[in-house]
């Protein structure tokens, strides 16, 4: 069974510019999570989708930010524009459901750096 | 708000037990966790406990927890050079929320 899947891996833009991740869920998996970490501090949770509906996105730093997740299979996270204070790496994690199925499996992350 | 705080720094000797501990503020989390990430990867899942236990065990990984002190330790016997990572505890809300919200990390170093 494949993993959870990001892409890209690493991405470098200019300050302004318009970045989007995309994040590939395990199969079957009703619930995606994003996540970051930035500069090295602990990792926060910034959304929750169950299917294509978003349950919780309290920890979404701004406008900025737009996740979707159409179809209710693969989400994006589109940052635009990208402020240096953006920079960090970014997790996608996906849950079968709540109960027993809970665990969250997370994906590599991409590494965004905004110069 | 809730927070959950770890150490950021172990070094071991190869063969020797690694203890890495945890505190968190929730008392009514219901899921606590505990996450590798290797050099480069991503965070993999180690184990998790409920909270209505006080310990589980799985081969070199033993955790335990103390609901009264908001404690959790992640024990790993026969620490191996490959146990090199950083560990994350994490704990789970019990909002109705599912998201997770982690400590900073501690990074273990075993040395041969």
């Amino acid at each position: 069974e494949a993993g959870v899947t990001q892409f890209p891996s690493h991405s470098v833009i200019e300050k302004g510019q318009t970045v989007t991740l995309r994040c590939d869920p395990i199969s079957g998996h009703d619930n995606l999570y994003w996540y970051r970490r930035v500069m090295g501090k602990e990792i926060k949770f910034l959304l929750h989708f169950v299917k294509e509906s978003k349950q919780d996105e309290s920890g979404m730093p701004n406008n900025r930010f737009l996740a979707e997740r159409t179809g209710g299979t693969y989400s994006t996270l589109k940052v635009q524009p990208a402020e240096l204070e953006d920079s960090g790496v970014y997790f996608c994690a996906s849950s079968l459901r709540d109960g027993e199925g809970h665990e969250q499996y997370f994906g590599p992350g991409t590494r965004l750096t905004v110069t | 708000g809730e927070d959950v705080e770890q150490s950021l720094f172990l070094s071991v000797r190869e063969g020797d037990s690694s203890v890495i501990n945890c505190t968190y503020t929730d008392s009514s989390s219901t899921y606590l966790y505990w996450y590798k990430q290797e050099p480069g990867a991503g965070l993999q899942l180690l184990t998790y406990i409920f909270s209505n236990m006080d310990m589980k065990q799985d081969q070199r990984l033993t955790v335990l927890l103390n609901k009264k002190d908001k404690h959790l330790s992640l024990r790993i016997a026969d620490t191996q050079t490959g146990d090199s990572a950083i560990y994350f505890c994490a704990e789970r809300e019990n909002t109705g929320f599912q998201k997770l919200v982690f400590g900073t990390g501690t990074r273990l170093l075993v040395s041969p």
